[in-house]
């Protein structure tokens, strides 16, 4: 099994240019997140798919940033235009749930990638 | 509004002694928690968790204790080793829900 596979592992653009981040998610799961990591915020929820379909979208920051699932095994997180603030580590995480709930026990219930280094001059 | 806080940025311990990492949350409607820990340039990776039916969970030298009425949870490692030195993540789910809530993470440290 790979895990969670993201793309670029490091991405510097300069403010005003536009971003996107790609995630490959463990084949059979059937939920993808994209998270944040700041110092301040620790990680933040973006937006989570369900079946390929978007369920809350509540944390994304602003209009400027926009994700898609086109099928199981990919998404996309774009920012367009990038500015500075933005500049961040972008986690995609996948897992496999049930009714709604995620199956978990003593399984890891979230399976990060290894995130993207977004630096945004 | 941070509902899973992490108050102590950093922690420092000598190896061979417990290491407390603590956890507060402010939403009643959380019922199960996790903490997930992350070494630098890869993602988090779970640890350990514990439901709201329990106050306790152990694995090997890890331990989550669950206060449900102070709104507060700690992970417990002992005896603390070199290879514990990471980003800890303390997480919460409400109940029936797929997202998780994390908090701001702590910096430990095991010095030799």
């Amino acid at each position: 099994d790979a895990g969670v596979i993201q793309s670029p592992r490091h991405e510097v653009t300069e403010m005003g240019q536009e971003v996107t981040l790609r995630c490959k998610p463990i084949s059979g799961h059937n939920s993808l997140f994209w998270y944040r990591q700041t110092m301040m915020r620790g990680l933040e929820l973006l937006i989570y798919f369900n079946n390929n379909v978007p369920i809350d979208d509540s944390g994304m920051p602003e209009d400027r940033f926009s994700a898609k699932m086109p099928n199981a095994s990919f998404s996309t997180l774009k920012i367009q235009p990038s500015e500075p603030r933005d500049s961040a580590v972008y986690f995609c995480a996948s897992s496999l749930t049930s009714a709604g709930v995620i199956i978990s026990s003593y399984n890891s219930p979230l399976h990060f990638g290894n995130g993207t280094r977004l630096t945004v001059t | 509004d941070q509902q899973v806080k992490q108050n102590s940025p950093s922690l420092s311990v000598q190896e061979g002694r417990i290491s407390i990492l603590n956890c507060d949350y402010t939403n009643s409607m959380f019922d199960y928690f996790l903490w997930y820990k992350k070494y630098p340039a890869e993602g988090p990776t779970f640890l350990i968790s514990i439901s709201s039916i329990k106050d306790k969970n152990e694995d090997g030298r890890f331990t989550v204790f669950l206060n449900k009425s102070a709104k507060h949870l700690s992970l417990h490692i002992v005896p603390s080793q070199p290879g514990d030195s990471a980003v800890y993540f303390c997480a919460a789910s409400p109940q029936g829900a797929q997202k998780l809530v994390f908090g701001q993470g702590t910096r430990l440290t095991i010095n030799p």
